[in-house]
């Protein structure tokens, strides 16, 4: 079964600053990866997801994530941050063999200060 | 109103009662799933189901049942609440398309054991 690690469970930064939440899944079997955020009092909503192609995928709201297959990471990344980009941010990773069921990671709680 | 739904909202019960969270798509979508969050643990998946009247243990099923009778409905009926099962609880739903595919989350049910 896959495992997701998001090694950080809460990020404090200041505004305009850049940010890296870290990812790792266990498997390096053929996976499909996302991040999702989750703003206070809210459901999930998808950040980006890599399922092929280049390994660099683009959020509209400025944040980027890179596939690294070696290293089994999803690490998500802006280069500067604004208040409303606090939230929660989870990785999740799907298994090509488990159809559509998502493992997710504990979370990062993104806290952007002004 | 388009889109996924999850009733109630918010719901206070008392230990050994039975408690069933709706959850409503206009998708068609043939995957649904039910995840509880956790603080600390993040998503776990409670149980899912690839269609109409097809359903399959996720994570942690433990104290839970679902059906599905139509492909636009999942109930989770908790037989028995126990002060253990205090969460928040999300639905979502996905569907392939041309080879893409991603989950979509309901509002959540924030539900609390007395």
């Amino acid at each position: 079964a896959q495992s997701v690690t998001q090694l950080d469970s809460q990020v404090p930064v200041f505004e305009e600053a850049p940010v890296e939440l870290r990812c790792n899944y266990s498997s390096s079997v053929s996976v499909y990866l996302f991040w999702y955020v989750q703003y206070p009092n809210q459901g999930l909503q998808l950040l980006l997801k890599y399922l092929s192609g280049s390994t660099l995928v683009e959020s509209i709201n400025g944040f980027e994530a890179e596939f690294n297959k070696s290293q089994t990471s999803f690490h998500l990344r802006k280069p500067s941050v604004h208040i409303s980009d606090t939230a929660e941010y989870f990785c999740a990773v799907s298994d090509l063999s488990a159809g559509n069921m998502l493992t997710f990671g504990g979370g990062t709680r993104l806290m952007v200060k002004p | 109103d388009a889109g996924i739904t999850q009733s109630p909202r918010y719901k206070i019960t008392e230990t050994g009662r039975q408690v069933t969270l709706m959850c409503h798509q206009t998708w068609s979508h043939s995957y649904m799933f039910w995840y509880r969050q956790d603080l600390g643990h993040g998503l776990r998946l409670i149980y899912y189901s690839a269609a109409a009247d097809i359903t399959d243990k996720g994570e942690v099923p433990d104290g839970y049942v679902v059906s599905r009778s139509k492909t636009e409905n999942f109930p989770l009926t908790l037989e028995s609440a126990t002060r253990s099962q205090t969460s928040v609880y999300f639905c979502a739903s996905s569907e392939w398309v041309a080879g893409e595919t991603e989950q979509f989350f309901g509002p959540g049910t924030r539900l609390t054991v007395l």
